[in-house]
């Protein structure tokens, strides 16, 4: 079956501008998270939906961030006014519910010129 | 702040060889889960452990799980071309998110 797929796979960016990041889950899993990962680190925590709702979205650095999940199973992750220390490959993943394995997508590498 | 410390960095073997690597916390977790990254891809879980001073097997690697569940570890035996990646621990602490620890990079020589 088809696994997590995130689009688009490189992504390209000025500063100043605004991107978006796009999620495709596994095929009815409620829970979907975001997590970045910067050159030589291992991912870090973004934030969390179950369903619709975000419900731990702690990890966000700032209000620059914003991800939304309007039906339950797409998710758009928002950039605005991206800076170059954003530059890193966004993972997503999901999981049947809660505190299951997590299904990891192959990532998103933004590069903010 | 919970930060998951893991050593060695950098290994690089030669095939046949074995190795360890470990995964260190000043918090005690919920669970542990170990991962493997390769190039381009997200990471892949290898392996869950959730008792303290639990051993998992997955044919040539070996996960334990400290019996404070602070602590874990991964033993390769006769490691492999194959086995190069980048290796992550990522715990749990009574919630949903995975706390990644800072990865271990091996490289296997044939």
């Amino acid at each position: 079956g088809a696994g997590v797929s995130q689009t688009p796979s490189n992504k390209v960016t000025e500063k100043g501008k605004y991107v978006e990041l796009r999620c495709d889950p596994i095929s009815g899993h409620t829970a979907l998270y975001w997590y970045r990962q910067s050159l030589g680190q291992g991912p870090e925590f973004l934030i969390y939906f179950q369903g619709t709702g975000a419900a731990d979205d702690s990890g966000l650095p700032n209000d620059r961030f914003f991800a939304v999940r309007p039906e339950g199973s797409v998710s758009t992750l928002k950039i605005q006014r991206t800076e170059r220390g954003d530059s890193a490959v966004y993972l997503c993943a999901s999981s049947p519910g809660n505190r299951d394995t997590q299904y990891f997508g192959p990532g998103t590498r933004l590069t903010v010129l | 702040t919970q930060l998951l410390e893991q050593s060695p960095q950098f290994l690089s073997i030669q095939e046949g060889e074995n190795l360890t690597v470990y995964c260190n916390s000043s918090s005690v977790f919920s669970s542990l889960q170990w991962y493997r990254q390769e190039p381009g891809e997200g990471p892949v879980l290898l392996v869950t452990v959730v008792t303290g001073g639990e051993v998992k097997k997955l044919k040539r690697l070996t996960f334990q799980f400290g019996d404070a569940r602070k602590d874990s570890s991964l033993h390769i035996t006769a490691a492999q071309p194959g086995d190069t990646g980048l290796y992550l621990c990522a715990g749990t602490y009574n919630t949903d998110k995975l706390i990644f620890g800072t990865g271990t990079r091996l490289q296997v020589f044939p």
